[in-house]
Formats: structure tokens, sequence, C-alpha cells
């Protein structure tokens, strides 16, 4: 079956510009995640769905950071005025399950290589 | 607070060998782990899970170690073979601020298998 989705697969943008990124999560996955994945580094948490409210938006870096969620479905994460250190590979994840279940395994998208020169 | 480490950044091991992958957690009330590798360029994928109630799970040449008393979780990939070699992070899953539950990710262990 389908898998998340994630597009652009690259963007490379100056300095200065606003850059909008996509999620399409699985079918029927009510639990959507963001993460931040720097060169070389671990996983960043940034913001977690459920369904279309956002309980948990404490990862987000500053407010240049937001995401929105519509449908149940497609999350866009929006960086404003991009600066260099936003250049990272940001990760989409969707789970079938509630961040607050006992046990939810999340299943990852390719992530969008972002670029800010 | 909570974290998540690995012992070790990477691990270089020979095609054939069995490898043991580390990782430490400070929330006692953790009650569930994941195994995810990742490759070169792609999102993570998971491999392999255990619930609190277990010591010991196996899969298809992986098995993971829960240790509770001490905190620790170790995977192990037995005859590693060159398409193993990924970056493996270990994730755990427990109560958070307010009883949320949360999934804390470790840094990740670059893993590489040598022909």
């Amino acid at each position: 079956g389908a898998g998340v989705s994630q597009s652009p697969s690259n963007k490379v943008t100056e300095k200065g510009k606003d850059v909008e990124l996509r999620c399409d999560p699985i079918s029927g996955h009510t639990a959507l995640y963001w993460y931040r994945q720097r060169l070389g580094q671990g996983l960043e948490f940034l913001i977690y769905f459920q369904g279309n409210s956002a309980p948990d938006k404490s990862g987000l870096p500053s407010d240049r950071f937001s995401a929105e969620r519509t449908g149940e479905s497609v999350s866009t994460l929006t960086i404003q005025r991009t600066q260099q250190e936003d250049s990272a590979v940001y990760l989409c994840a969707s789970s079938s399950r509630p961040e607050w279940h006992s046990y939810n395994e999340q299943f990852f998208g390719p992530g969008t290589r972002l670029t800010v020169l | 607070g909570e974290s998540v480490g690995l012992h070790l950044p990477t691990l270089s091991v020979q095609e054939g060998d069995n490898s043991i992958i580390n990782c430490a957690y400070s929330n006692s009330a953790s009650d569930y782990f994941i195994w995810y590798k990742q490759e070169s360029g792609k999102g993570p994928q998971f491999i392999i899970d255990i619930r609190s109630n277990m010591d010991k799970r196996q899969g298809q040449r992986v098995t993971v170690l829960l240790n509770k008393t001490v905190k620790h979780l170790s995977l192990q990939i037995a005859a590693t073979q060159p398409g193993d070699s990924a970056v493996y992070f270990c994730a755990v899953s427990g109560p958070h601020a307010g009883n949320n539950r949360k999934l804390i990710w470790g840094l990740g262990t670059s893993l590489a298998v040598n022909p």
C-alpha cells in the first residue's frame, strides 16, 4: 500500500524566502509528526498533530515555523524568512495510533532536503 | 529530564560478524521501545519493537534485548551484511508531561559493514 509521501524531495531557496513543505500521511492515520534532521544528527521533534489539531508544538524552534493539517490528511510545514541554519532534512511520519497510545509505531516519509543559500 | 542516548556514535564491523548497538534511557516508566533503521537518503524504517513485559524479542536476523533494571536496550544483528549499513535509532515511549505519551528518540548509531 502507499506509504507516507513528501514533496518536494529537494528544495533550494535563498535566505529570507518562505518555503512550504508537504506531507501526505498514510490514509487513515490520525497522528502526524514533523521532525528535523540536520546532517549527521538525530531526529529533532517539531510538532505533533492528532487529527487536525496540534496538541504538541513544543519542538517548533521559532515563530518562523508553523504547520497546519487539513481534512485529517495532508499537512504543510511552513518556514518563513528562511535562514541558513534551517538547512536540514524535514521528515514527516504518521501513525494509526495517537501519541498517548501505549504503542505508537511511526511510519516515515522519505523527507524533504532543504538547502538555504 | 528524559533522555535517550547511545553508547557509541559509530560502529564498524566485518561482514558476517554480529553487530550490537546499544541504547540507554532514563525514564523508568518507559514501556515501549522501537528500533529504526535509516539508510542514506531515506526516512527511518521500523525494524523491531519490544514492550516492557518482555526482555527479548527476535525477528529475522535481529534481536532486541531489554534490561529494565539498568534501563538499557540493545539491537543485535546476526551475520551482518553490507545492506545493514545505516544509522540505527532507538525510540522510547512512555509517560511524558501531563501524562501524555511521547516517543523520545536517541541520537543514532552509524553502522558501517566492511566487506
